[in-house]
């Protein structure tokens, strides 16, 4: 365990629906980040937040909508998702924006149908 | 700009045999250089990093990479391989210049080991 929880594992939503991801981390860590996985890509880092402020937004749609309530837990919004946003959505943190090291959850693999 | 690249979509080898995964990279400054792993159905999981000191990093599971600034490279290696090493690799990079933080990560390297 890498201590970054990933909730729910598997998500399949239809088009208009609404959902969202959780990650929860216990590390003391101070930035956390959303990471978009698809075969055949690089990791997209989608969004940073640091000390509970985002930093970074690299271009997301705003169907995804993300909410940092406090620097342990990160959730992603969802709403009105593409076929093509189905991917591996993954959390990471790490102690300050960053590294040297990030923690990674285990995932949400999303499937838009 | 930063980049890094993996030039291997696949590595084959044998259980016992020594492995290696390739990455280069290009940074302005210096660079600060990672190994993830990533097993089926997993997030991803840190192996080793190079910042500064000895160009040979060792890792977790037997792992170790090498710094090497003139072919600019940072390869992963590991004596004797594991089927239960088979799993997707990924490098990154940061550049230590400027204000950017960003990890740049690879494409990723498949690793099959067969017994």
């Amino acid at each position: 365990e890498t201590g970054v929880t990933q909730t729910p594992r598997h998500l399949v939503m239809g088009m208009t629906n609404k959902k969202s991801l959780k990650c929860e981390q216990h590390l003391g860590h101070n930035a956390m980040y959303w990471y978009k996985q698809s075969a055949k890509k690089p990791l997209e880092l989608m969004f940073v937040y640091n000390f509970k402020e985002q930093t970074e937004n690299n271009s997301v749609p705003s169907r995804f909508s993300p909410e940092c309530p406090n620097s342990s837990h990160l959730f992603l919004h969802l709403h009105t998702l593409q076929p093509e946003d189905s991917a591996l959505y993954l959390c990471a943190s790490s102690q300050d924006q960053g590294g040297p090291r990030a923690f990674f959850g285990q995932g949400t693999r999303l499937t838009v149908v | 700009a930063q980049s890094v690249a993996q030039p291997e979509d696949q590595v084959n080898v044998a259980e016992g045999n020594p492995l290696t995964v390739k990455c280069t990279y290009s940074v302005s400054g210096n660079p600060y250089l990672f190994w993830y792993v990533q097993y089926p159905n997993r997030g991803l999981q840190f192996l080793l990093k190079y910042i500064t000191g000895d160009n040979l990093v060792k890792g977790s599971y037997g792992f170790e990479a090498e710094f090497n600034k003139s072919q600019t490279s940072f390869h992963l290696k590991k004596p004797s391989a594991l089927v239960s090493d088979s799993a997707l690799y990924f490098c990154a990079v940061r550049d230590d210049a400027g204000n950017n933080r960003k990890l740049i990560w690879g494409l990723g390297t498949s690793l099959a080991v067969n017994p």
